[in-house]
């Protein structure tokens, strides 16, 4: 299977912990993004990466989130001190920066739920 | 500030009927345009796009969609409707504008409903 890949598919978490999610794009995609989804929203966006610099992060990227691109390959996601209000759908997405290219391919995602 | 709206909930339609989800959007200048389908405990799969050109795009599964810009509107349809077709739709707007504008600003979704 060549498509996005992402682990864990669950994780649960007590409050105050920290979590890592980790994501693999598509190969030859230079592009990746993190977003989050809760229960009857659509995604939104956190995090973008053009190979390995972060070129935009959403205000609903507090202090507590951190993301990395190591080398351009895949990412990881982590949240520290893990709250309540954490637990969602983290998404990751990987496109090409090709002119036209433009749609995005969405991984499974990682379901966190934090008691 | 970009945005997607999904007036509908819930549509509901006997399947080898046409079927119709609604968008509409608000972006700075030229859209690029796009809907997913999400089943029950999958991520989002891509089924077709409006960058530029026709304003009638085909996609996956038989699907289509209208762009319409002074409507600012991107209806999804299907002229016969599958029962395999239920699942949650969302529309998806970005800026024309490369770079740091690369995000998509999603709808909160419509739930497509087919019966027999």
């Amino acid at each position: 299977d060549t498509g996005v890949s992402q682990n864990p598919r669950h994780k649960i978490t007590k409050r105050g912990q920290n979590v890592t999610f980790r994501c693999d794009p598509i190969s030859e995609h230079n592009r990746l993004y993190w977003y989050r989804q809760t229960l009857g929203q659509g995604p939104e966006f956190l995090t973008y990466f053009q190979n390995e610099a972060q070129l935009e992060k959403s205000r609903l990227l507090s202090d507590r989130f951190s993301a990395e691109r190591p080398k351009g390959s895949f990412s990881t996601l982590e949240i520290q001190r893990t709250e309540q209000g954490d637990s969602a759908m983290y998404l990751c997405a990987s496109s090409l920066s090709r002119q036209g290219a433009y749609e995005q391919y969405f991984g499974p995602g990682t379901r966190l739920t934090v008691t | 500030a970009q945005s997607v709206a999904q007036p509908e909930d819930q549509v509901n339609v006997a399947e080898g009927n046409p079927l119709t989800v609604k968008c509409t959007y608000s972006v700075s200048g030229n859209p690029y345009l796009f809907w997913y389908v999400q089943y029950p405990n999958r991520g989002l799969q891509f089924l077709l796009k409006y960058i530029t050109g026709d304003n009638l795009v085909k996609g996956s599964y038989g699907f289509e969609a209208e762009f319409n810009k002074s409507q600012t509107s991107f209806h999804l349809k299907k002229p016969s409707a599958l029962v395999s077709d239920s699942a949650l739709y969302f529309c998806a707007v970005r800026s024309y504008r490369t770079g740091t504008a690369s995000k998509l600003t999603f709808g909160t979704g419509t739930r497509l409903q087919v019966t027999l």
